[in-house]
């Protein structure tokens, strides 16, 4: 497809429940990002993948949020033990740097997670 | 740590009217983003400011960045009922690769 694709759209899991969420980015995107959007908030940044290689992992609120890319292409961002605050959109965007070496984002519509 | 400021996180206005939305940020940097987002949607790319005094501009939008004074602003004229969405702008860091985020502006024009 065109854009970047989001699976599930919507996930109800129980405090406790382990959770996988993929993100298929824009063929030819070198570089994926994840990102988490509280309720009226803007995003807030989680991990960066360039190709394979997961370069920042400084935002995951915790060693129980784990993300992959192992081909460079799909990525899958894995949550154990999820907690009600956890709840949360998970976005994922893929980027292209222009010739002026601008970071533009495309967006996935996002994985809507509920821990009850 | 770099700390991004937009306001007001909420405007109602009629149709027809002009308005701007601000966007301030705390440390130095040359570039930011304007992101637009619809209830249930993804975020859209609307500008790319890349310099002081870089000034862009689609339809009824224009958007201008002053980092001298770490502001950038989103300028709606003559608005109509479409615009009506969350705005956001996004201010690159150092690394090159990570945007720290404003709240949002939610903008409701009225018919």
């Amino acid at each position: 497809g065109a854009g970047v694709s989001q699976s599930p759209r919507y996930k109800v899991a129980k405090r406790g429940q382990d959770v996988a969420l993929r993100c298929d980015p824009i063929s030819g995107h070198v570089s994926l990002f994840w990102y988490q959007q509280a309720l009226g908030q803007g995003p807030e940044f989680l991990t960066y993948f360039q190709n394979e290689a997961q370069l920042d992992k400084s935002g995951l609120p915790s060693d129980r949020f784990f993300a992959e890319r192992p081909e460079g292409s799909v990525s899958t961002l894995k949550i154990q033990r999820t907690q009600q605050e956890d709840s949360a959109v998970y976005l994922c965007a893929s980027s292209f740097w222009t010739i002026s070496g601008a970071n533009v984002l495309t967006f996935g519509a996002g994985s809507r997670l509920t821990v009850l | 740590e770099l700390k991004v400021e937009q306001n007001p996180l909420f405007l109602s206005m009629q149709e027809g009217k002009n308005y701007t939305i601000y966007c301030n940020y705390s440390t130095t940097s040359d570039r930011l983003y304007w992101y637009r987002q619809d209830p249930g949607k993804s975020l859209e790319s609307l500008f790319v400011l890349l310099s002081n005094g870089a000034v862009k501009q689609e339809g009824r939008l224009m958007a201008s960045l002053d980092t001298k004074a770490r502001l950038s602003t989103l300028h709606i004229t003559a608005a109509v009922h479409d615009l009506s969405a969350t705005y956001f702008c996004a201010v690159e860091m150092d690394s090159n690769y990570q945007l720290i985020w404003g709240a949002g502006t939610k903008l409701i024009i009225k018919p």
